[in-house]
């Protein structure tokens, strides 16, 4: 079963809105998780570090005040994409470590705005 | 940053057929792996190699490590259409706890 489970699966929302995404570690407790977004056929690109109890790390040209990411507890990390616009639309991917350093991904989030 | 080069980007073949994926960089990586990646799912580990030089083998894919531990193939032999996929190499050139970086991937079509 899943170990990292990520909610909605699928989310569409109105342009200049905005949208959070969870990440969940199941049945362990994740200090570190990351995020990643995903255009149609292109790979994975790192977008945050995401820190229990302290600030995100951001990868360079990802804007943190659009890109809000909130780690408050060991199994929680929220991703709120702020004033959304069709260019943000994409697959969004969490993933997070478990004890021995395997790491697994959440099942992915694509978000729509329209 | 670190970057990994992946090649080719797309590749068509027909079943039967060899094919190998290639992922280079110019920077060392503690490990790395190799994913599959299905439309709309996340990515499934296939291998994960972490000493210069080793082959590992999962039926008909073989991964290999370059020695100075810059680079990785995968090697896919007798393709079928349940190959098709998006292939993707990422690594790991910090310590452990350390975010994975993506290869480009490789989008595979296998026809019968």
């Amino acid at each position: 079963g899943a170990v990292v489970s990520q909610h909605p699966s699928r989310v569409i929302c109105k342009s200049g809105t905005s949208v959070k995404i969870e990440c969940r570690s199941l049945d362990f407790q994740a200090t570190t998780m990351f995020w990643y977004r995903q255009f149609p056929k292109q790979s994975l690109m790192l977008m945050a570090t995401s820190n229990e109890g302290s600030k995100a790390t951001y990868e360079q040209g990802v804007e943190k005040d659009k890109f809000l990411i909130n780690h408050a507890s060991l199994t929680l990390s929220t991703l709120t994409v702020t004033s959304a616009h069709p260019e943000d639309s994409s697959f969004y991917i969490c993933s997070a470590f478990l004890p021995g350093n395997t790491i697994y991904f959440g099942e992915g989030s694509w978000l729509t705005v329209v | 940053t670190q970057l990994l080069e992946q090649s080719p980007q797309f590749l068509s073949i027909q079943e039967g057929e060899n094919l190998t994926v290639y992922c280079n960089s110019s920077s060392v990586f503690s490990s790395l792996q190799w994913y599959r990646q299905e439309p709309g799912e996340g990515p499934v580990l296939l291998v994960t190699v972490v000493t210069g030089g080793e082959v590992k083998k999962l039926k008909r894919l073989t991964f290999q490590f370059g020695d100075a531990r810059k680079d990785s193939s995968l090697h896919i032999t007798a393709a079928q259409p349940g190959d098709t996929g998006l292939y993707l190499c990422a690594g790991r050139a910090g310590q452990a706890g350390t975010a994975l970086i993506f290869g480009k991937g490789t989008t595979l079509s296998v026809s019968s």
